[in-house]
């Protein structure tokens, strides 16, 4: 069965650094998606893409963060400088239609 | 607004008993979609069930049900027979006209041996 593949798996970066978070959706999804759990918390989204462009945000999306789908088949997610508070899972999401969702496994991210 | 909640913070049954998760949810909307999900310590997401606002039928899928009732926005997910493979945390979830999903805080399921 087709995978969405999100990379690393775990990911530890210092405070103030820029981290990228990696995603390769299942190759004929048109929608793609981020999302993110803090530890022992709800899942939270932050943005959907479509047609190359954000098709909605949440609040938590702010300029800190920015995604991008450089080559057709990578999505990522980008977080400029870290705080502690972004320490999180982050989970990517694709779907064909507009209502079906595949989860990847998600990158544990980690900000010391 | 759109809202979902999970009432049931956490649940400990003992092996082989039913246990029935509850979710309330609320949207304007006439078309929506319910999602469960659950989520084993491993912490990927599994999904289990989708379901659209337009049919109301309860499904059955092995040890699982689901009771999708409109008159109280209700969407509850049953397991029968529990095992303790079924530990984990299930999340509702529901989305509408926006393109994301709204999540509940998600019930955290203990089957004890």
């Amino acid at each position: 069965e087709p995978e969405v593949t999100q990379t690393p798996s775990h990911q530890v970066t210092q405070m103030g650094q820029e981290v990228i978070l990696r995603c390769v959706p299942i190759s004929n999804h048109l929608y793609f998606y981020w999302y993110r759990q803090i530890l022992g918390q709800k899942v939270e989204f932050l943005v959907s893409f479509y047609n190359n462009e954000i098709s909605e945000k949440s609040e938590i999306f702010d300029d800190q963060f920015s995604v991008e789908r450089p080559d057709g088949s990578n999505f990522t997610l980008k977080i400029r400088s870290t705080k502690l508070e972004d320490s999180a899972m982050y989970f990517c999401a694709s779907s064909v239609e507009y209502y079906g969702y595949t989860f990847g496994s998600g990158t544990r991210l980690t900000v010391v | 607004a759109q809202k979902v909640t999970q009432a049931q913070t956490e649940i400990s049954v003992v092996e082989k008993e039913d246990v029935t998760l509850d979710c309330v949810y609320e949207t304007r909307d006439t078309t929506y979609y319910l999602f469960w999900y659950k989520q084993p310590p491993s912490g990927e997401l599994v999904f289990l069930i989708r379901r659209n606002s337009f049919d109301e039928q309860n499904e059955i899928s092995g040890r699982y049900s689901w009771n999708f009732q409109k008159s109280t926005s209700s969407f509850n997910f049953t397991i029968t027979a529990s095992q303790v493979v079924d530990s984990a945390v299930y999340f509702c979830a529901l989305r509408d006209s926006n393109y994301q999903l709204i999540w509940g805080a998600g019930t955290k399921l203990i089957i004890k041996p």
